[in-house]
């Protein structure tokens, strides 16, 4: 079990690009998370899918962002018109929510760095 | 309003030793996982809790839904302790599985 898989690791985007993050959950887990990372936020939740459809996307900012999950092998994070306060670590997780365990796992992340 | 209160944000021990890492919750949780965040950043889960107490090895976890805490304790501490701890969890009030997380405890472990 390779684990979730994100891709690029690290990304670096001119201010106004767009940059699209890619994550693998784990085979057979049916929800997927994304959340961010920044110094001064801290850990926040952005969005979830639960067998591929968008449950809660409560944290998402309103505008430039979006996510999708065309497959259960994968999901998707755009980030149209990138900017300087978009650079963060994000964080992919999947779970799946059999025996009434929610417990999710986290991939490695991808470094978003907006110049 | 932060309803995952983390303390404290850093912690030293000296090898050998122990203490413990507590949660705080300003609303009912319905479940609390805490992480480790390793050396390349990845984080670790250490324990998933929906009630009572779990331990693996030289650590200890306990989650108490109704008096809204987790705690984390560590005994022996040894030096591929340190790190940067997270505890995660879900508020029972709302339908969404999101993880709300804590700020985090900076560990080290000093020889």
């Amino acid at each position: 079990n390779a684990g979730v898989i994100q891709t690029p690791r690290h990304k670096v985007t001119g201010k106004g690009q767009e940059a699209t993050l890619w994550c693998e959950p784990i085979s057979g887990h049916s929800a997927v998370f994304w959340y961010r990372q920044t110094i001064v936020q801290g850990l926040e939740f952005l969005t979830y899918f639960r067998n591929q459809a968008p449950i809660d996307d409560s944290g998402m900012p309103k505008e430039r962002f979006s996510a999708q999950m065309p497959n259960q092998s994968h999901s998707t994070l755009k980030i149209q018109s990138t900017q300087p306060q978009d650079s963060a670590v994000y964080l992919c997780a999947s779970s799946f929510p059999g025996l009434g365990s929610y417990e999710q796992y986290f991939g490695p992340g991808t470094r978003l760095t907006v110049l | 309003g932060d309803q995952v209160e983390q303390s404290p944000s850093a912690l030293s021990l000296h090898e050998g030793t122990g203490s413990a890492l507590r949660c705080n919750f300003t609303t009912t949780m319905r479940a609390v996982q805490w992480f480790r965040k390793n050396s390349r950043g990845s984080l670790i889960n250490l324990f998933y809790l929906a009630s009572g107490t779990k331990e693996n090895g030289r650590l200890k976890s306990a989650f108490d839904s109704k008096e809204r805490y987790s705690t984390l304790h560590i005994r022996d501490a040894q030096l591929e302790d340190s790190g940067t701890y997270f505890c995660a969890a879900e508020a029972a009030s709302s339908g969404s599985w999101q993880l709300i997380f804590g700020s985090g405890t900076q560990l080290t472990v000093m020889p």
